[in-house]
């Protein structure tokens, strides 16, 4: 199947801080691209939904201004969380896929951040 | 807006033995179907999808899933399970509505095989 990179696997970083995830589709072209957050032993929960060159649509109860995401071409995206606090450590998993109808949706690795 | 339960949130089997991960949705349009696998701080792997067509699905890895719509189901099965097979397994449904198609994932279901 196809690849998606997502890099840092983890990361540390210290309140007050921003840190930056990339999602990279490596062998395709990501018409749309999701990022989720997954809380120790739950589920995923979607966070926004980027398409290339538009803005994301946030899910109700996320923060735009703080879980700020760049989808600016059709192979990157990235989650930017501004001013962190040691509440949004957690895992982080983007997922992309091209604009066909039913088609699958290829997940990063995922990145561990932990806010001290 | 759809929903998804999956009614076990850890399942313990001995290998070889069979398995069946319980799946059930909710939603008032026509949706697709899946079951992903999580390994321990991995992303998610597609095991199986129910699109359209043939209710019985078959996927990686020896696993299949039948699509029962007056049940509103989609339970994963295995005839014979391996050590290897001990992960984390996630029900989801998308709607055939709209370009998006974003998942809606179940709790999951942590199944572990023993020796």
């Amino acid at each position: 199947g196809a690849v998606v990179s997502q890099h840092p696997s983890w990361v540390i970083c210290k309140s007050g801080t921003s840190v930056k995830i990339e999602c990279r589709s490596l062998d395709f072209q990501a018409t749309t691209m999701f990022w989720y957050r997954q809380f120790p032993k739950q589920s995923l929960m979607l966070m926004a939904t980027s398409n290339e060159g538009s803005k994301a649509t946030y899910e109700q109860g996320v923060e735009k201004d703080k879980f700020l995401i760049n989808h600016a071409s059709l192979t990157l995206s990235t989650l930017t969380v501004t001013s962190a606090h040691p509440e949004d450590s957690s895992f982080y998993i983007c997922s992309a896929k091209t604009g066909d109808t039913g088609t699958e949706a290829f997940f990063g690795q995922g990145t561990r951040l932990t806010v001290v | 807006a759809q929903s998804v339960t999956q009614l076990d949130s850890q399942v313990p089997v001995f290998e070889e033995a069979p398995v069946e991960l319980r799946c059930n949705y909710s939603s008032s349009v026509s949706v697709y179907l899946f079951w992903y696998v999580q390994y321990p701080n991995q992303g998610l792997q597609l095991l199986l999808k129910y699109l359209s067509g043939s209710t019985l699905v078959k996927g990686i890895n020896g696993f299949e899933a039948e699509f029962n719509k007056s049940q509103t189901s989609f339970h994963l099965r295995k005839p014979s399970v391996h050590i290897s097979d001990t992960a984390e397994y996630f029900c989801a449904v998308s709607d055939q509505l709209g370009g998006s198609e974003k998942l809606v994932f179940g709790k999951g279901t942590k199944l572990t095989v023993n020796p």
